[in-house]
């Protein structure tokens, strides 16, 4: 058990541009998360996967954000177009099916957008 | 629709001293609540977590909760705080089994020597 993995870690970019997070979860985890974390604030609920199955998408996610879990292995999150106010941490967690357990979170992508 | 308000942004207490961070939750239904710690430059762990049965928890680093549905409140507490508690705490509820959580806007806490 390697636990959440989360790359790049650290992405700048130019407004306008389209970048892609990547999330590799817990083996045996069969539900992703994505969130959003500014600074100051808690994460933000962003998209939700159960295998690979996009079971909930945030009203606050634009049509520039789009998430994919194609063998519901990892996961993929791009932001197309980046704009200035897209800058923030973008968090990846996982659980396993059954009850309300706790989210295993990764360390974090964070987006610069210049 | 559920939501976390976590009173106060920032809390300062003492070497020994005793933390409480104070988390109110909105729900139509019994929640499930969590308390997660980020430490800086390291990913959300989870504290504790309550579902059901016993209404105080105990977590890891000796801290602990107590669920209270007369006042909708899972505050945390721990008798005597270290200089390693320092970090961000952030209280979540979800209503459903596996389904997203909520979270607060978190608490920074310091710790004094």
């Amino acid at each position: 058990d390697t636990g959440v993995s989360q790359n790049p870690r650290h992405k700048i970019t130019k407004r306008g541009q389209n970048v892609t997070f990547r999330c590799d979860p817990i083996s045996e985890h069969n539900r992703l998360y994505w969130y959003r974390q500014t600074l100051g604030q808690g994460p933000e609920f962003l998209t939700y996967f159960q295998n690979e199955a996009q079971l909930e998408k945030s009203r606050l996610l634009s049509d520039r954000f789009s998430a994919e879990r194609p063998k519901g292995s990892f996961s993929t999150l791009e932001i197309q177009r980046t704009e200035q106010g897209d800058s923030a941490m973008y968090l990846c967690a996982s659980s396993p099916s059954g009850g309300p357990g706790e989210l295993f979170f990764g360390e974090g992508s964070r987006l610069t957008v210049l | 629709a559920q939501s976390v308000t976590q009173l106060g942004s920032h809390v300062s207490v003492s070497e020994g001293a005793l933390v409480l961070l104070r988390c109110n939750y909105s729900s139509s239904v019994p929640p499930y609540l969590f308390w997660y710690v980020q430490y800086p430059n390291q990913g959300l762990q989870l504290l504790l977590k309550y579902t059901t049965g016993a209404t105080l928890v105990k977590g890891i680093n000796g801290f602990e909760a107590e669920f209270k549905k007369s006042e909708t409140s899972f505050h945390l507490t721990k008798p005597s705080a270290h200089m390693s508690d320092a970090a961000e705490y952030f209280c979540a509820v979800t209503l459903s089994q596996g389904g997203k959580l909520i979270f607060g806007q978190g608490t920074e806490l310091s710790v004094k020597p």
